[in-house]
């Protein structure tokens, strides 16, 4: 079946340490997209990609970074200068932007212990 | 800055009864309106997409309505159920949507 797959469901780091987050999508979406969800607020940007080999900062980009590749990934690598990491992260996809639905994966809860 | 706010925070309602939430944005520029469902701990859920020149669409017990006017959305849960028990969120979309923060939905039997 289509779908988003995000990995690990559940990831514990150690302060200093870097963590990846997987997102893979077999709808052939063009865009992709990295939230942050924290109790209480709405779902911030953390970065968006439109094409393969390109990205961009969304409104809380410092202390992670992404890379496009492929189409079908879009890891996020939670750094150790993310002074707050302790959060729901989600990816998301969509035919391109501005059209379409937007899917969303399962989610990954990372803890910093 | 484009914002979207919900209406109420939180709710409480009995199985099988309806129940109306509402969606206030200020984005542009505006394309469309989503409402999502989101249970604990899972991913949000698609129910309605809406464009500007759309007033409402239904989705089974859901129905989402849309004044591009005033900038309002609502979403009517009809006949309750337990498993309606979530989040509901509503989004504004542009090329970059804007998320309000839910109104947490319980059900009680």
């Amino acid at each position: 079946d289509g779908g988003i797959t995000q990995s690990p469901k559940y990831l514990f780091r150690k302060e200093g340490q870097n963590v990846t987050l997987s997102c893979e999508q077999n709808l052939n979406h063009d865009a992709m997209y990295w939230y942050r969800q924290d109790p209480g607020q709405g779902l911030r940007l953390i970065y968006y990609s439109q094409i393969v080999n390109d990205f961009q900062k969304g409104d809380i980009a410092e202390g992670y970074s992404v890379s496009r590749e492929k189409k079908e990934s879009f890891p996020l690598t939670v750094t150790s200068a993310q002074k707050n990491p302790t959060a729901f992260y989600l990816c998301a996809s969509i035919p391109s932007l501005n059209t379409g639905e937007l899917f969303f994966g399962e989610g990954s809860r990372l803890t910093v212990l | 800055k484009n914002q979207v706010e919900q209406s109420p925070q939180s709710l409480i309602i009995l199985e099988g009864k309806n129940c109306t939430l509402q969606c206030n944005y200020t984005v542009s520029p505006f394309s469309n309106l989503r409402w999502y469902k989101q249970d604990t701990g899972r991913g949000p859920v698609s129910l309605t997409i809406m464009t500007f020149s759309e007033n409402t669409k239904s989705n089974g017990r859901y129905t989402a309505t849309l004044d591009a006017d005033t900038k309002q959305s609502s979403l009517h849960i009809t006949a309750s159920q337990l498993s309606d028990s979530a989040s509901y969120i509503c989004v504004a979309g542009s090329y970059i949507p804007t998320f309000g923060r839910g109104t947490s939905l319980i059900v009680h039997p």
